[in-house]
């Protein structure tokens, strides 16, 4: 199993703040890839960082990954109340792995 | 271009009812995917098909059976619903290069089911 968490699993901040959350993984992956859900909504896909990347920028997504840690960091830049949602990272290769994500909710 | 879709969007079954939930994509993805979701578990994979003709078992298959139609569709049957079935079900879907290093999934707006 490749499983890992995402941490924390419940974030809350300001509107206008940076939002910050982690996920960790156990074995050697290709790829990883960070997911947003909205209430009641199907995940969609944000961003994906190959284990060869160390840095990947997105409009105000910022993801890293450090592979000797076996972990990754999603850096929501100047967030917005439309943010509010559930974030996934999915581990893997061609079946991924999720954990129980980070719920971010942002105070207008 | 509708993505991919999912029928029905609700069910409610008693227990022992069987029932086929039904998951298509048009972007002509080779690999599809079943997930559950249950609060405080995340997503748990079904099953998978990494190409058309193949199925492969994912991490909580129990109970479960799927069908690769054709390139389009994969279907997830319930031969005798139990109420630890109850959940949301996604399906997803990716290009998918079979054994390649993996890539963006899409997912459907999912069907919530309950068991009584």
């Amino acid at each position: 199993s490749q499983q890992g968490e995402e941490d924390p699993q419940a974030l809350s901040i300001q509107e206008g703040e940076n939002a910050t959350m982690n996920c960790s993984y156990k074995t050697s992956i290709n790829n990883l890839q960070w997911y947003r859900q909205n209430s009641g909504r199907g995940l969609v896909h944000l961003i994906l960082i190959r284990s060869n990347e160390r840095e990947k920028h997105s409009g105000r997504l910022r993801v890293t990954l450090d592979t000797s840690k076996k972990s990754s960091s999603l850096l929501i830049t100047a967030s917005r109340a439309a943010d509010t949602a559930s974030y996934f990272c999915g581990r893997g290769n061609e079946k991924l792995t999720f954990g129980t994500g980070t719920r971010l909710t942002i105070i207008p | 271009n509708a993505g991919v879709t999912q029928t029905p969007k609700f069910q409610v079954l008693k227990t022992g009812q069987s029932m086929t939930l039904q998951c298509a994509q048009d972007m002509n993805h080779n690999s599809m995917y079943w997930y559950r979701q249950d609060p405080g578990m995340g997503l748990r994979l079904i099953y998978y098909s990494a190409s058309e003709g193949t199925t492969d078992k994912g991490e909580v298959p129990n109970g479960y059976n799927v069908s690769r139609l054709n390139k389009r569709e994969f279907s997830l049957r319930l031969e005798s619903a139990a109420p630890s079935q109850t959940s949301v079900y996604f399906c997803a879907s990716s290009p998918g290069l079979a054994g390649g290093p993996g890539d963006e999934q899409f997912f459907g707006p999912g069907t919530r089911l309950t068991v009584l």
